[in-house]
């Protein structure tokens, strides 16, 4: 099994709303990824985080802020986003263990449309 | 630099093979990857080269790899229609929590 789902798969919200993108996978990995992706154009890493620790931040700015609760689950809490923020969401998972071929599987993706 | 390059798009007829190349710029890449998108969906891994081998073969997918140019290719015989998507080459670089770098994206349209 190498699912990774998302919730929710469109989420529409005003630049004021507060709401929070949802990853979950059951594969054992201990690595987890958010990515952005405008349309036409390659993902872009946001965040890592390795053992539900936070590795990498790619200079995201603070109205994005992540959360591992446990090794299954990743959240991403949106708060006073900006219309340019509109794109696809993608949450990735990898074993991040080493001695594993480390890929990253993806997830659906949540379309996130910003008003 | 971190810039991987693609051709933007690819037009076959369906039958024939598709070759989808990438440049990629890491010469420390340990694997390298190919994705599919189908649109409005999120990527599916098609399959990854370590940076040691030439060549790998996946049914229908055949993987080359020219480390000395940094040149990859993915070559998919018998293109169907199902096969029209974007498709991402990758990079990784790091350790194990690798950070991939991905091309431009090739958008591959198979006309019947």
């Amino acid at each position: 099994d190498t699912e990774v789902t998302q919730t929710p798969k469109h989420l529409v919200m005003g630049m004021t709303n507060k709401k929070s993108l949802k990853c979950e996978q059951h594969m054992g990995h201990r690595a987890m990824y958010w990515y952005k992706q405008k349309a036409k154009k390659p993902p872009e890493l946001m965040f890592v985080y390795s053992y539900e620790k936070l590795s990498i931040n790619e200079s995201v700015p603070s109205r994005f802020s992540p959360e591992c609760p446990n090794s299954s689950l990743l959240n991403l809490h949106l708060h006073a986003l900006q219309p340019e923020d509109s794109a696809l969401y993608l949450c990735a998972s990898s074993h991040g263990t080493s001695g594993f071929t480390d890929t990253q599987y993806f997830g659906p993706g949540t379309r996130l449309t910003v008003l | 630099g971190e810039d991987v390059e693609q051709s933007l798009f690819l037009s076959v007829r369906e039958g024939d093979s598709s070759v989808i190349n990438c440049t990629y710029t890491d010469s420390s890449s340990t694997y390298l990857y190919w994705y599919k998108q189908e649109p409005g969906a999120g990527l599916q891994l098609l399959t990854y080269i370590f940076s040691n081998m030439d060549m790998k073969q996946d049914q229908r997918l055949t993987v080359l790899l020219n480390k000395k140019d940094k040149h990859l290719s993915l070559r998919i015989a018998d293109t169907q229609t199902g096969d029209s998507a974007i498709y991402f080459c990758a990079e990784s670089i790091g350790g194990a929590t690798n950070k991939l770098i991905f091309g431009t994206g090739t958008l591959l349209a198979v006309q019947p």
